[in-house]
């Protein structure tokens, strides 16, 4: 049972490159999320998707975008990465929430940039 | 502005005692109350959840207490084992006004080391 899937692991990227992170899962649900986790701080909303074909923007969504042509994929997007994009990136899946307002999350993507 | 706050980064308890994480809020419309557990290089696991309508719910070791009128949650865990030791972050949602769909807001967590 794979649930939530994020790739890669680790990345490190030079000022200015870009790069997808890749999230999917497994468990066919509606809602999605990426959040980031700075270093001894909780974990921030990026960006969020209720189904495929729609998204909307969280609580810190300067400098990335998403898509969601699937319901299974969820994908973000670090265009012109700067070094205020060095954090831990975590994809989450949900059922909607006055169902069971339990979030599944991958094990996080960890992007340095330098 | 931090809606969630955990204002203890860490905890040290020994093994078979108690431990109680504590979480405060400042958003009176959050309605749900959820603890995740993280260990170093995973991603946040759920724990326990308590709706607003109840002031306690129960899982085996770990109860969650929430008192409405001063904005505050606790978890407890008795007793506390060596496999406890991770960080427990608490979020919160608002489930009616925004539907819940953009997600929780999470604290800072809290990092429990349980000592043999």
């Amino acid at each position: 049972n794979a649930g939530v899937t994020q790739t890669p692991k680790f990345r490190i990227l030079k000022i200015g490159q870009s790069m997808t992170l890749q999230c999917t899962q497994d468990m066919n649900h509606n809602y999605m999320y990426w959040y980031r986790q700075d270093p001894g701080m909780g974990l921030k909303l990026i960006y969020y998707s209720v189904g495929a074909g729609i998204t909307d923007k969280g609580e810190v969504p300067n400098g990335y975008n998403v898509s969601r042509s699937t319901t299974e994929d969820f994908p973000l997007r670090l265009e012109l990465a700067a070094p205020s994009q060095t954090s831990v990136y975590f994809c989450a899946s949900s059922l909607p929430p006055r169902e069971n307002e339990k979030l599944f999350f991958g094990s996080g993507t960890q992007l340095s940039v330098l | 502005d931090q809606q969630v706050k955990q204002n203890s980064p860490s905890l040290s308890v020994q093994e078979g005692r108690i431990s109680i994480l504590n979480c405060d809020y400042t958003n009176s419309m959050f309605d749900y109350f959820l603890w995740y557990k993280k260990y170093p290089a995973e991603g946040p696991t759920f724990l326990i959840s308590i709706s607003s309508i109840k002031d306690k719910n129960e899982d085996g070791r770990f109860t969650v207490f929430l008192n409405k009128s001063a904005k505050h949650l606790s978890l407890h865990i008795v007793p506390s084992q060596p496999g406890d030791s991770a960080v427990y972050f608490c979020a919160a949602q608002d489930t009616y006004s925004g539907g819940g769909a953009d997600g929780l807001t999470f604290g800072k967590g809290t990092h429990l080391i349980i000592q043999p």
